[in-house]
């Protein structure tokens, strides 16, 4: 069985570009996460998909963060326009239960230059 | 404000030996708690899931530890081993649905 998987690995951007952000999560999970590491912090919560509806999106920053779920399958998170701040390590997670033990993507290095 | 806290501090340890690490938490009453491994370069590994009505789980080598009351959770390696080096994060579930709070981790070194 494939894990989660996230693309790219890693993305250098200028300030004022847009990336995005890919995530595949393992088949047949419903709850789909992001989660971000700014450099020297803890892992915080962006947002949480059923299917392909937003469940929690509390933790999104702002309104330069637009993530998606096409047809309950694969996410983009994307960022437009990036700024200095959004540099970090963007992950990915999936589970099928709504409680449980999630399975974590590699995540996707981003750096804002 | 609510707060997270694991030893920020790396853990060594001689092979062989158990390795304990620690998390506290202020201001929440988390539904339960879990514990990841992470490795550098690579996504948290869950380890261990504890609910709150929960005192102790075991898994192998591993076992973890829930005060809800102390609002603290011990993660224990017994018979710890070079390959058990990582960094350890406590994640709680606040809203009992699936949304964690992680810790900052702890690093783990284990030597030969």
């Amino acid at each position: 069985e494939a894990g989660v998987t996230q693309f790219p690995s890693h993305s250098v951007i200028e300030k004022g570009q847009t990336v995005t952000l890919r995530c595949d999560p393992i088949s047949g999970h419903d709850n789909l996460y992001w989660y971000r590491r700014v450099m020297g912090k803890e892992i915080k919560f962006l947002l949480h998909f059923v299917k392909e509806s937003k469940q929690d999106e509390s933790g999104m920053p702002n309104n330069r963060f637009l993530a998606e779920r096409t047809g309950g399958t694969y996410s983009t998170l994307k960022v437009q326009p990036a700024e200095l701040e959004d540099s970090g390590v963007y992950f990915c997670a999936s589970s099928q239960a709504r409680v449980g033990e999630q399975y974590f993507g590699p995540g996707t290095r981003l750096t804002v230059t | 404000s609510q707060k997270i806290e694991q030893n920020s501090e790396a853990l060594n340890i001689q092979e062989g030996k158990t390795a304990t690490l620690t998390c506290n938490y202020t201001n929440y009453s988390p539904a339960y708690l879990q514990w990841y491994r992470q490795d550098p370069g690579r996504g948290p590994v869950f380890l261990l899931l504890i609910r709150e009505n929960e005192k102790e789980k075991r898994k192998e080598r591993l076992k973890v530890t829930f005060d809800t009351t102390l609002k603290q959770s011990l993660f224990h390696i017994t018979a710890s081993q070079p390959a058990d080096s990582a960094t350890y994060l406590c994640a709680l579930d606040i809203e009992d649905f699936n949304k964690f709070y992680f810790g900052s981790g702890t690093k783990l070194n284990v030597k030969p």
